[in-house]
């Protein structure tokens, strides 16, 4: 069965370093996503990506993130000046259609900044 | 600002008993829900979908029911084996144009008695 793929599954990084998180979608997927869950909360939405470009992202999607599909196969999230409130899981997810289509989710990568 | 949320935090039944998730929703453009199952360790799992043209969809041993009148949403899971024991969102989807996201309720914790 096809699956998301994420690495690395844990990321400890000091605060203000820079991380990439790297996901590979499902291959014939054509919309991209990444969440992100602090524990114990709720999965919260970050952004959306299609057709090489930002479809839509949250309030948390500041200028301290960004994204990018630097190949035809991996979706990057970057965090820069890592904060330790950015410690959590983030999650990728993808899906064939955009809308109101079933999207499967990573396995997530547990971000510490210590 | 509205959200999605659930009544009851944790759940346990017995092994064989039927379990019932519920979830409360707030926005009246969502038009599209999920609910999706989250294992220790693992992202979340698609269960099942319903669009807000449908009050009920069945799938294998679950089924999702929707009240737009009173924005309550819930999973029945026929026949409850200790693998369902999880955490079990409910995640809807605003009907706005180019809207991808997805928000997500609190979770509810299942735990199946052997």
């Amino acid at each position: 069965e096809p699956e998301v793929t994420q690495t690395p599954s844990h990321q400890v990084t000091q605060m203000g370093q820079e991380v990439i998180l790297r996901c590979v979608p499902i291959s014939n997927h054509l919309y991209f996503y990444w969440y992100r869950q602090i524990l114990g909360q709720k999965v919260e939405f970050l952004v959306s990506f299609y057709n090489n470009e930002i479809s839509e992202k949250s309030e948390i999607f500041d200028d301290q993130f960004s994204v990018e599909r630097p190949d035809g196969s991996n979706f990057t999230l970057k965090i820069r000046s890592t904060k330790l409130e950015d410690s959590a899981m983030y999650f990728c997810a993808s899906s064939d259609t955009g809308v109101g289509t079933e999207a499967f989710f990573g396995q997530g990568t547990r971000l510490t900044v210590v | 600002g509205e959200s999605v949320g659930l009544h009851l935090p944790t759940l346990s039944v017995q092994e064989g008993d039927n379990s019932i998730i519920n979830c409360a929703y707030s926005n009246s453009a969502s038009d599209y829900f999920i609910w999706y199952k989250q294992e220790s360790g693992k992202g979340p799992q698609f269960i099942i979908d319903i669009r807000s043209n449908m009050d009920k969809r069945q799938g294998q041993r679950v089924t999702v029911l929707l009240n737009k009148t009173v924005k309550h949403l819930s999973l029945q899971i026929a026949a409850t084996q200790p693998g369902d024991s999880a955490v079990y969102f409910c995640a809807e989807k605003d009907s706005g144009a180019g809207s991808y996201q997805l928000t997500f309720g609190k979770g509810t914790k299942l735990s199946v008695i052997p």
